[in-house]
């Protein structure tokens, strides 16, 4: 069966220290992959998206990822994370071509310290 | 340009009751899927309409049923609901003209004792 690997549950940082935040799959086919963030109190935000094409994408708030066929990984990255960017990271793929359902992992818990 | 909306925001039933949650895409939209968020975990895909026909579902009895209408709106019903339904369950829009990028509501909070 498909599934999404998140396997930082939590992760507390300074601010201005760099953010990584791993995410693997088990499909070997084709796939469109998708970072979310979720504030608190707030709904399920897009932060970036890989369809296909340069596999280093870069989102909003200066957030970027890499995709890594090889590895089955598309993890997130921040260079200097702020207090704003504390929330809950969630991977998602899709992995079925022509519907929209997605696969989520299990999210991580992002806490920044100002 | 109003995104996705879901109502109501809280609810609570008792087991055994029957409830209806529901969906007003983002404009533009003419798809919709559900997830259900359980407490510390991601969201889990329990199906998904366009052209008011379920054409896609996860793994959820059928207990979990649901409808699209003309204008591209959406129910979630739930019937014989258990302690285990408790969670938050998220409406999805997207475009199927479009890519397969997905919009998501706030969510509707579901408790059930």
């Amino acid at each position: 069966a498909q599934s999404v690997s998140q396997h930082n549950h939590h992760v507390i940082l300074s601010e201005a220290a760099s953010l990584e935040l791993g995410c693997n799959y088990s499909y070997g086919g084709t796939v469109n992959l998708f970072w979310y963030v979720q504030y608190p109190g707030q709904h399920l935000q897009l932060l970036l998206k890989y369809f296909s094409g340069d596999p280093l994408v870069k989102g909003i708030k200066g957030f970027e990822a890499e995709f890594i066929k090889s590895k089955f990984s598309f993890n997130l990255r921040k260079p200097s994370v702020q207090w704003s960017d504390t929330a809950e990271y969630f991977c998602a793929v899709n992995a079925e071509s022509g519907t929209y359902k997605y696969i989520f992992g299990t999210g991580t818990r992002l806490k920044v310290l100002a | 340009d109003a995104g996705v909306t879901q109502s109501p925001t809280h609810l609570i039933k008792t087991r055994g009751q029957q409830v209806t949650l529901r969906c007003s895409p983002k404009s533009g939209h003419d798809t919709v899927s559900w997830y259900q968020q359980a407490l510390g975990q991601g969201p889990q895909f329990i199906f998904q309409y366009y052209e008011e026909e379920e054409r896609q579902r996860g793994n959820f009895p059928d207990r979990f049923s649901g409808h699209q209408f003309p204008n591209y709106s959406s129910e979630l019903n739930v019937n014989a609901l258990l302690l285990g339904d408790s969670a938050l369950y998220l409406c999805a829009s997207s475009w199927r003209g479009g890519s397969y990028e997905q919009y998501f509501g706030p969510g509707t909070r579901l408790t059930v004792t």
